[in-house]
């Protein structure tokens, strides 16, 4: 069964120094992933998916096949990266998200 | 564009009552699902309907929780009987097919049984 694991519930890092949130993730396939994120009063959204490669807000994250892990970096964390992240995974396009159970990310002045 | 809505937001009932989520998904969005967020953990999967269609059910405890989505656009989801467990937040969230790599999330009915 695929299963996401998200080791720190809560990570505090002060303004401007690197931050990385972990996810490791079981599943024997190809899993496609996802990181998700919740700033305070606001909706679930999307923040980046590693199929596209992409940066979102000066972070990334790179699929590690070997070492099972899809952890989410940052250079330079801001303020206003404050929030609730979640690391998920699906197995194939159209089958469902498992969801980690998340890392509150507090980034202090 | 108008994003994803429900109702009510906040409810109190006491167990073995019955309670009932309503979702509206994005315009245009085949494809919409139902997660109970328990505090402390991430969202899990209750039940995913493309269109009127049901995908994948095999996380809904069908003894108590059932959900509908007539004409393939809004949907409700029931509790009927509520237990203590059953205090979460319902979350309701579209995607524009199947296979979009991007859900859409609404803010969620928190709901609490005493």
């Amino acid at each position: 069964a695929q299963r996401v694991t998200q080791p720190e519930k809560l990570l505090s890092v002060f303004k401007g120094a690197p931050v990385e949130l972990k996810c490791n993730y079981s599943y024997s396939g190809s899993p496609e992933l996802f990181w998700y994120v919740q700033y305070s009063r606001q909706r679930l959204q999307l923040l980046l998916r590693h199929i596209s490669r992409e940066s979102i807000k000066g972070f990334t994250a790179d699929l590690n096949k070997g070492e099972t892990s899809f952890h989410l970096k940052k250079p330079f964390a801001q303020e206003e990266d404050s929030a609730m992240y979640y690391c998920a995974l699906r197995y194939t396009s159209g089958s469902r998200l498992t969801f980690g159970e998340g890392t509150q990310l507090t980034v202090n002045p | 564009e108008a994003g994803v809505a429900q109702s009510p937001r906040y409810k109190i009932i006491e167990k073995r009552q019955s309670v009932a989520f309503w979702c509206n998904p994005i315009s245009g969005h085949a494809t919409l699902y139902w997660y109970q967020q328990i505090l402390g953990q991430g969202p899990k999967l209750l039940i995913q309907f493309q269109n009127n269609g049901v995908v994948d059910d095999s996380q809904l405890p069908k003894d108590r929780f059932s959900a509908e989505r007539l004409k393939g656009v809004d949907s409700t989801l029931k509790i009927q009987p509520a237990k203590l467990e059953d205090s979460a937040v319902y979350l309701c969230a579209s995607s524009l097919a199947a296979g979009g790599e991007t859900q859409y999330f609404g803010p969620g009915t928190r709901l609490l049984v005493l």
